[in-house]
């Protein structure tokens, strides 16, 4: 079983400020690193998916790190709005990358 | 481009009964996941097909839990002789070939089990 930890589990902040996440996995046999955004009453959408060590990928305010040497992944969410709000996953697959093992989660809430 | 659709959305069931929920898949797609969240919890794997071959299953899975993908199209995955720990959400996931597809979920399927 392998085993994939995100920190914290939750999380709450103000409009505006900035944050970010953690994704550990194993160190060994990495194939890819995804990141998923789920909101409330909706499906999981991908954010990200980071397969090079040292990869950093952006989209928009959000923005994600890879150190596959080490075995963890940031995610950062540059000036949060209330829309961010939601779970943040991340997937962590191996050898031939056919099988995806989850963490447990972010949950993320913005105060306006 | 459809989406990956699930059926049903909510399905509740008295225990000991068997469920059959249905996943169609984004049609190019040759790989489909399942997977089962708890609230709380990140989604667990459950099983993977990549076209109709079933390549990976998880060893914590009850042999309760089977799933097919006939034609590597649409699956099903049953569950005989529910129980109350089986109440949870129901995901399908698709998938195109190519290490940096990312997973297109379905909307999931709520289980209940009374």
């Amino acid at each position: 079983i392998l085993n994939v930890e995100q920190s914290p589990q939750s999380l709450h902040v103000q409009e505006g400020d900035s944050t970010n996440f953690t994704c550990s996995f194993p160190s060994s046999n990495f194939y890819a690193l995804h990141w998923y955004r789920w909101e409330t009453a909706k499906s999981p959408e991908a954010l990200f998916v980071m397969t090079l060590n040292g990869d950093e990928k952006k989209k928009g305010r959000i923005s994600a790190t890879l150190n596959t040497k080490e075995g963890y992944s940031y995610l950062y969410i540059k000036g949060s709005q209330p829309e961010d709000s939601a779970t943040y996953l991340c997937a962590f697959g191996n050898n031939a990358g056919n099988m995806l093992t989850f963490g447990g989660g972010t949950r993320l809430m913005v105060k306006p | 481009d459809t989406g990956v659709s699930q059926n049903p959305r909510h399905k509740i069931t008295k225990r000991g009964q068997n469920v059959t929920f249905r996943c169609d898949p984004i049609s190019e797609h040759n790989r489909l996941y399942w997977y089962r969240q708890t609230l709380g919890q990140g989604p667990e794997f459950l099983t993977y097909f990549q076209n109709e071959a079933q390549l990976e299953k998880s060893r914590l899975l009850s042999d309760r839990f089977s799933a097919e993908r006939p034609k590597g199209s649409f699956s099903t995955l049953e569950i005989q002789r529910t129980e109350q720990g089986d109440s949870a959400m129901y995901l399908c996931a698709s998938r195109s070939t190519g290490r940096n597809s990312p997973l297109h979920f379905g909307n999931g399927t709520r289980l209940t089990v009374t």
